[in-house]
């Protein structure tokens, strides 16, 4: 099956570590996006990456890093300068750039 | 930057009852699209409008592409339980970027 996936569903994160987040899409998609959510709110764009190799800050990239080394994967670091990293993660890829992007079904990040 | 706003932020609408929720761009788009979050889950793509002035329709739900390319709307004709979630508009500028919409989150109750 074709598809986008993520992994943990959920992850603990201890005060002061670093906590990496998996994306993974088959879907021979360049472009590829996280984003954070928190209740009951909209998306927020936190990188994307348009080629492997590259990518992009996107609205509140501040505490996280990424990298795209496989065209297939973008992992998402969510670092110990995230102060309030409690979120819904939302990774997503699309043929390229502005084309309609396909979901994965998310990693919910808890503080402890 | 480009900026799309959503209004209502919230609408509870009895089983049955229409819906409508509206997506305003500060910038041109090049095309619009649609995606609905069930409670609990992730973003699923509607459905995209391109051309000025664009209806098109899935079933009970009617979208629509303003004639000036920086608005859109999704109207839902008597609404279901199984609408229940957050509508979310995204719009593609010129960069080939797409920035989502602040959603409408809907709850249907009977």
């Amino acid at each position: 099956d074709g598809g986008i996936t993520q992994s943990p569903k959920y992850l603990f994160r201890k005060e002061g570590q670093n906590v990496t987040l998996s994306c993974e899409q088959n879907l021979n998609h360049d472009a590829m996006y996280w984003y954070r959510q928190d209740p009951g709110q909209g998306l927020r764009l936190i990188y994307y990456s348009q080629i492997v190799n590259d990518f992009q800050k996107g609205d509140i990239a501040e505490g996280y890093s990424v990298s795209r080394e496989k065209k297939e994967s973008f992992p998402l670091t969510v670092t110990s300068a995230q102060k309030n990293p409690t979120a819904f993660y939302l990774c997503a890829s699309s043929a390229t750039g502005g084309e309609t992007q396909y979901f994965g079904p998310g990693t919910r990040l808890l503080v402890l | 930057g480009q900026q799309v706003m959503q209004i209502p932020q919230y609408q509870h609408v009895q089983e049955g009852e229409d819906f409508t929720t509206y997506c305003n761009s500060s910038t041109t788009l090049s095309n619009i699209q649609w995606y609905k979050q069930r409670p609990g889950g992730h973003p699923v793509f509607l459905i995209q409008l391109v051309k000025s002035g664009e209806v098109k329709k899935q079933k009970r739900l009617t979208f629509q592409f303003g004639e000036a390319k920086k608005n859109s709307s999704l109207h839902i004709t008597a609404t279901q339980t199984t609408d229940v979630g957050t509508y979310f508009c995204a719009g593609r500028g010129t960069a080939s970027k797409l920035t989502f919409g602040t959603g409408t989150r809907l709850q249907v109750t009977l």
